[in-house]
């Protein structure tokens, strides 16, 4: 397997346009993550799905984020519109089983590096 | 409150020394304990994954150790190559089948010929 793909793997835009991220999880795994990394606060998880189903999306940080999982092998990650605080990398990661799960391993994608100007 | 404690936030050492990086968490209740190496511009990659009865897991010239009592986990690793220079990661994720990972905010290691 290649891995978890994301694309694009860089996105610059202006500020009030629409960004897509595109994920493609590993086959075979039913927990699919999007997490956003900066600088000033590290990893954060914006939402996971578990089977398609998003489960927790308490990560989004406002309504001009929306993610969605329309089959297995994909999922997106829209910000509409953007703004120059979204600018950071956004990764997407898949697993087989939950977090509190024993021993599962997360396996995460070269992640999208966003500037939003 | 849920928290990832790693130190130091930065460590330089040269080529073939051995380093130990900590973590400290308050996170309850506790599943497992992850440690993940991030490349720069690139994805974080796990290097060992421990539960709450391990004490220990080795990964090459990584090493890992839990203390499930204190709350304390070390990374050790020897004999460092330039390849080592990375953030580190230390991720602790609570009981239940959730998608809640709670991280650190990273040791980032350079290694100096």
């Amino acid at each position: 397997d290649a891995g978890v793909i994301q694309s694009p793997r860089h996105e610059v835009t202006e500020m009030g346009q629409e960004v897509t991220l595109r994920c493609k999880p590993i086959s075979g795994h039913d927990y699919l993550f999007w997490y956003r990394q900066t600088m000033m606060r590290g990893l954060e998880l914006l939402i996971y799905f578990n089977n398609n189903v998003p489960i927790d999306d308490s990560g989004m940080p406002e309504d001009r984020f929306s993610a969605k999982m329309p089959n297995a092998s994909f999922s997106t990650l829209k910000i509409q519109p953007s703004e120059p605080r979204d600018s950071a990398v956004y990764f997407c990661a898949s697993s087989l089983g939950g977090a509190g799960a024993q021993n599962t391993e997360a396996f995460f994608g070269q992640g999208t590096r966003l500037t939003v100007v | 409150k849920n928290q990832v404690e790693q130190s130091p936030q930065s460590l330089i050492i040269l080529e073939g020394k051995n380093c130990t990086l900590q973590c400290n968490y308050t996170v309850s209740p506790f599943s497992n304990l992850r440690w993940y190496k991030q490349d720069t511009g690139r994805g974080p990659v796990s290097l060992t994954i421990m539960t709450f009865s391990e004490n220990t897991k080795s990964n090459g010239r990584y090493t890992a150790t839990l203390d499930a009592d204190t709350k304390q986990s070390s990374l050790h690793i020897t004999a460092s190559q330039l390849s080592d220079s990375a953030s580190y990661i230390c991720v602790v994720s609570r009981s239940g089948n959730t998608g809640k990972l709670i991280f650190g905010q990273g040791t980032t290691l350079q290694v100096k010929p």
